[in-house]
């Protein structure tokens, strides 16, 4: 009974490529997201995507690309891999609306990429 | 540019002993606030939320809210070796916005 799960856990791919993950809730959540978490750690939000209102971070290349067949599933794709993507991609999800607003983000094993 | 601030560590502490983690934010406007624990290799998990200024306790953690000063705080009483974890702050800038995440304080507990 995995909340969020996603697949696959680890992805090696070579440059140039295109790939894809995929991520599922089982939470009933409203809002889902995409977040990077690089060698140093960070965890950095790149999507957050609420009742196909898709808010994206700046910073996060065109390359990227959310797609969300319905409120349960968000997945990510990328293309033309570049080694830099190399990162552990975590998705999570969180109830936004209501009385309740910003209830805690629950996150997915992630999905370690390496880019070669 | 809303930012969140801790101290990377490490943080070495002796089995028995209070351990505290420190983070600051930088938008007045948020409301909510949460701790996170991640294990090497592992995703991060929550293990206290505060909304309120003052503490708040769950077991041997109490989280510390200062919105006064935009400081949030996580004590960890009679640590253990399996404290030994990052543990992330995160902050919604705004109500209903993505949680932005400090860089994370390593913690090591020394039996």
């Amino acid at each position: 009974d995995t909340a969020v799960s996603q697949t696959p856990k680890y992805l090696v791919t070579q440059m140039g490529n295109d790939k894809s993950i995929k991520c599922e809730q089982n939470l009933g959540h409203d809002t889902m997201y995409w977040y990077k978490q690089d060698s140093k750690k960070f965890l950095k939000i790149m999507f957050s995507y609420n009742n196909k209102e898709l808010i994206i971070n700046e910073t996060v290349p065109n390359r990227f690309s959310p797609k969300s067949p319905d409120k349960a599933h968000l997945n990510l794709h990328i293309n033309s891999l570049e080694l830099g993507d190399s990162a552990v991609y975590f998705c999570a999800s969180s109830q936004r609306s209501g009385r309740l607003m910003n209830t805690e983000a629950f996150f997915g094993q992630g999905t370690r990429l390496t880019v070669v | 540019q809303k930012e969140v601030e801790q101290n990377s560590g490490p943080l070495s502490v002796p089995e028995g002993a209070i351990a505290s983690l420190n983070c600051t934010y930088s938008d007045r406007g948020s409301q909510s606030f949460f701790w996170y624990r991640q294990y090497s290799g592992k995703s991060p998990e929550l293990i206290m939320s505060i909304y309120s200024n003052g503490d708040k306790e769950d077991g041997r953690f109490t989280a510390q809210l200062n919105k006064a000063s935009q400081y949030v705080s996580l004590l960890i009483r009679d640590s253990q070796p399996s404290d030994s974890a990052t543990y992330l702050c995160a902050v919604p800038p705004q109500a209903g916005t993505a949680l932005i995440f400090g860089k994370g304080t390593t913690l090591s507990v020394s039996s």
